[in-house]
C-alpha cells in the first residue's frame, strides 16, 4: 500500500523568504499523480499544485514550485517571497493511475503546519 | 461560480440523532468524495462516486451512506451518529479521475 509522509509538523518562514516543505512516499507503482493543499485557517483545502509522475519536469504555479525526485521518492514544495496569506497546513497526497475500488483516493501525508512571520 | 457548496457549516448532534450533509456542485465533475478529517489523522475517504447512480465505499464508511441521482448533489447521511463520528467533513469533486479536487469549505459535526 502506498503511504505518504510529511517529515516536518511545523516550519516557519520570514516573510519574504523562502522555505521548502518535505513530502516522501512509498509505492510500487512507476505512473501516478502527486498533489500539493493548502488548508488556510478558513479551512477550505485548495489546490497548489499537481505533478504527474512520468514528466520530468517540475510543476510550478507561481510562487510555488516543486523539487520532483522520483528515484528518491520525494516531492518537496517550495514556497519563494512568501506571504502572510500563505501561512496554512500544507498537504502533500498520493493518487495511483489504478482507477479501480480503493484506488480511486488520495493517500494524505498528516500535513505540515507553516507560519509566516513578518 | 459557487464551485463545491456544502451545509451545515456547523452541527451539534446527540447521540442516536440522524442528520444529512449536504454537498452541491456546479462545475458538471463526474467524480465526487466525502472525505472527513480528524486531528493528526489526515483525511480519510468515506465514499465516493464516479457518475450520477454510483456510489462505492471508501475507506472508512461505516455508520454513514450516501447517494447520487444528479451529477451535482451528493449528500452524506449519517444515521445512529456515535462520539466517533465527531470530525470534519469535507466535499470534493473533480472532474475525472486524476484531477485536482475542487473541495467544499467543510462541515464541523460533534457528537455529544
Amino acid at each position: 500500500a502506498q503511504t505518504v509522509t510529511q517529515s516536518q509538523p511545523e516550519m516557519s518562514v520570514q516573510e519574504a523568504e523562502t522555505v521548502t516543505l518535505s513530502c516522501t512516499y512509498d509505492t510500487s507503482e512507476s505512473d501516478y499523480y502527486l498533489f500539493w493543499y493548502k488548508q488556510p485557517p478558513s479551512r477550505q483545502m485548495i489546490l497548489v499544485i499537481r505533478q504527474e509522475a512520468y514528466k520530468q519536469q517540475n510543476a510550478t504555479e507561481n510562487r510555488f514550485s516543486v523539487n520532483f525526485q522520483k528515484a528518491a521518492k520525494s516531492f518537496s514544495l517550495k514556497i519563494s517571497d512568501s506571504q502572510l496569506g500563505d501561512a496554512a497546513m500544507y498537504f502533500c497526497a498520493y493518487r495511483s493511475l489504478v482507477n479501480a475500488g480503493n484506488n480511486r483516493k488520495l493517500i494524505w501525508g498528516l500535513g505540515t503546519s507553516l507560519a509566516v512571520n513578518p | 461560480n459557487a464551485g463545491v457548496t456544502q451545509t451545515p457549516k456547523f452541527r451539534i448532534l446527540k447521540i442516536g440523532q440522524s442528520m444529512t450533509l449536504q454537498c452541491t456542485q456546479d462545475m458538471n465533475h463526474n467524480y465526487m468524495y466525502w472525505y472527513r478529517q480528524d486531528p493528526g489523522m489526515g483525511l480519510k475517504l468515506i465514499y465516493y462516486s464516479v457518475g450520477a447512480g454510483i456510489t462505492d465505499k471508501g475507506e472508512v464508511p461505516n455508520g454513514y451512506n450516501v447517494s447520487r441521482s444528479t451529477t451535482e448533489d451528493f449528500p452524506l447521511r449519517l444515521e445512529l451518529a456515535a462520539p466517533s463520528q465527531t470530525s470534519v467533513y469535507f466535499c470534493a469533486s473533480s472532474p475525472g479521475a486524476f484531477g485536482g479536487y475542487t473541495f467544499g469549505s467543510g462541515t464541523r459535526l460533534t457528537v455529544v
